[in-house]
């Protein structure tokens, strides 16, 4: 099984919603990743998470609050977001910090109204 | 600034022939090299990938070249089929620390049409 998923796809939301994005991976990876990707954009690091503690943030706004529950899963918590956050949300994991294959979920589509 | 550069937008080629897809890269400390391939609404799909100490990696119709001394890596599909259709996106990566891991630069992609 070589399959992240991210719940939702789709996501609307006002600028003073909380809402949380989340995805999942059943491969025994220890890294997880999130990444943002706008129109004709390559995908942007924000964060990346090994054996469920945070390793990097690429100076994210703090707006955006990534959370590793478990191994198997990773979220990424959104209050108080602008317009132009909105993009394609794309999670991935690898194998370990060492693993080069990274394995991408389908993304979310967040638009922030 | 961007590290890894693909500089041709789109590419339409026909059915049955070579694709070659480039892609530029100026930090020397990159020393892995991946091809994802994406369709719409769908994220990125692992397809090649090449280490800095090779200069040629196949996999079926995929062939990947590096040529390390010009930082220029490309992706070629023979023969090109239909499905092939997608973007494809040059990713590089190193270890910029113990916590880091390979954390992937992309290009901006290159829209691949197989045309039948």
């Amino acid at each position: 099984d070589t399959e992240v998923t991210q719940t939702p796809k789709h996501l609307v939301m006002g600028m003073t919603n909380k809402k949380s994005l989340k995805c999942e991976q059943h491969m025994g990876h220890r890294a997880m990743y999130w990444y943002k990707q706008k129109a004709k954009k390559p995908p942007e690091l924000m964060f990346v998470y090994s054996y469920e503690k945070l390793s990097i943030n690429e100076s994210v706004p703090s707006r955006f609050s990534p959370e590793c529950p478990n191994s198997s899963l990773l979220n990424l918590h959104l209050h108080a977001l602008q317009p132009e956050d909105s993009a394609l949300y794309l999670c991935a994991s690898s194998q370990d910090l060492r693993g080069y294959e990274q394995y991408f979920g389908p993304g979310t589509r967040l638009t922030v109204t | 600034d961007q590290q890894v550069k693909q500089n041709s937008p789109s590419l339409s080629v026909q059915e049955g022939r070579i694709s070659i897809l480039n892609c530029d890269y100026t930090n020397s400390m990159f020393d892995y090299f991946l091809w994802y391939k994406k369709y719409p609404a769908e994220g990125p799909t692992f397809l090649i990938s090449i280490s800095s100490i090779k200069d040629k990696n196949e996999d079926g119709r995929f062939t990947v070249f590096l040529n390390k001394s010009a930082k220029h890596l490309s992706l070629h599909i023979v023969p090109s089929q239909p499905g092939d259709s997608a973007v494809y996106f040059c990713a590089a990566s190193y270890v910029r620390n113990s916590n880091s891991g390979y954390a992937l630069n992309f290009g901006k992609g290159t829209s691949l049409l197989v045309t039948p």
